[in-house]
């Protein structure tokens, strides 16, 4: 399995600002998405980014909101932008494996507050 | 519209005992279920999967039950342990993205 690392690990954020998560990994892969957790709850699809592509949005999320970058086969960025409380959240990356029977391997992900 | 249910919400098991949780889909074209273990302030890790064309798989203590007919499948954590206590999520997937169950919060008592 791959090795995934987030950056920053926590921040908390003033609304109205943005901030820019970043995922790296050990190993080059095709396909990395991106999830958000709310408090005490499930993880949801945010986009899929694969690179030298656009990503491809779930419903209920816009590219204005959470722009992706996929510069290259091992980094990704999610940024959040004009945050507001609501998105208090972790956000997580994760990556699919290279086999055929493998599936998906999340970063450590990101704990966000908004003040 | 809600893919996969999960249950039970909270589990409590006796150090020792068996853990159960519970999923059920409603689209037969998912065609990987696996399950994933979340300790408090860590991502998801991947802990056990399973494909439809197997009815069960052990690795360990866990073990996958897969019912293609009710479209259910069930993790069974054998011997749990107080270290085994966190969060349990089942996932489905479907031309590679996973669509994940609620979570089962489950805690082994020493």
């Amino acid at each position: 399995s791959a090795v995934i690392s987030q950056k920053p690990s926590r921040d908390i954020c003033q609304r109205g600002t943005s901030l820019t998560i970043q995922c790296q990994v050990d190993s080059q892969v095709t396909m990395m998405f991106w999830y958000r957790q709310q408090p005490g709850q499930s993880l949801t699809l945010i986009a899929t980014a694969n690179q030298g592509s656009e990503a491809t949005y779930e419903s209920g999320f816009v590219i204005d909101k959470f722009p992706i970058s996929r510069p290259n086969l091992t980094f990704s960025t999610l940024t959040v932008s004009n945050m507001s409380p609501e998105d208090s959240s972790i956000y997580l990356c994760s990556v699919r494996g290279q086999g055929a029977m493998e599936t998906q391997y999340f970063g450590p992900g990101t704990r966000l507050l908004v003040l | 519209q809600q893919q996969v249910k999960q249950s039970p919400q909270s589990l409590i098991v006796q150090k020792g005992g068996i853990s159960i949780i519970n999923c059920a889909y409603e689209n037969t074209a998912f065609d990987y279920f696996p399950w994933y273990q979340q300790f408090p302030g860590k991502g998801p890790a991947l802990l056990i999967a399973i494909r439809p064309d197997v009815s069960e798989k052990k690795e360990g203590r866990f073990t996958i039950s897969f019912n293609k007919s009710a479209k259910q499948f069930s993790l069974h954590i054998m011997d749990s342990q107080p270290g085994d206590s966190a969060t349990y999520f089942c996932a489905v997937e479907y031309g590679n993205k996973l669509v994940f169950g609620a979570g089962t919060i489950l805690r082994v008592k020493s």
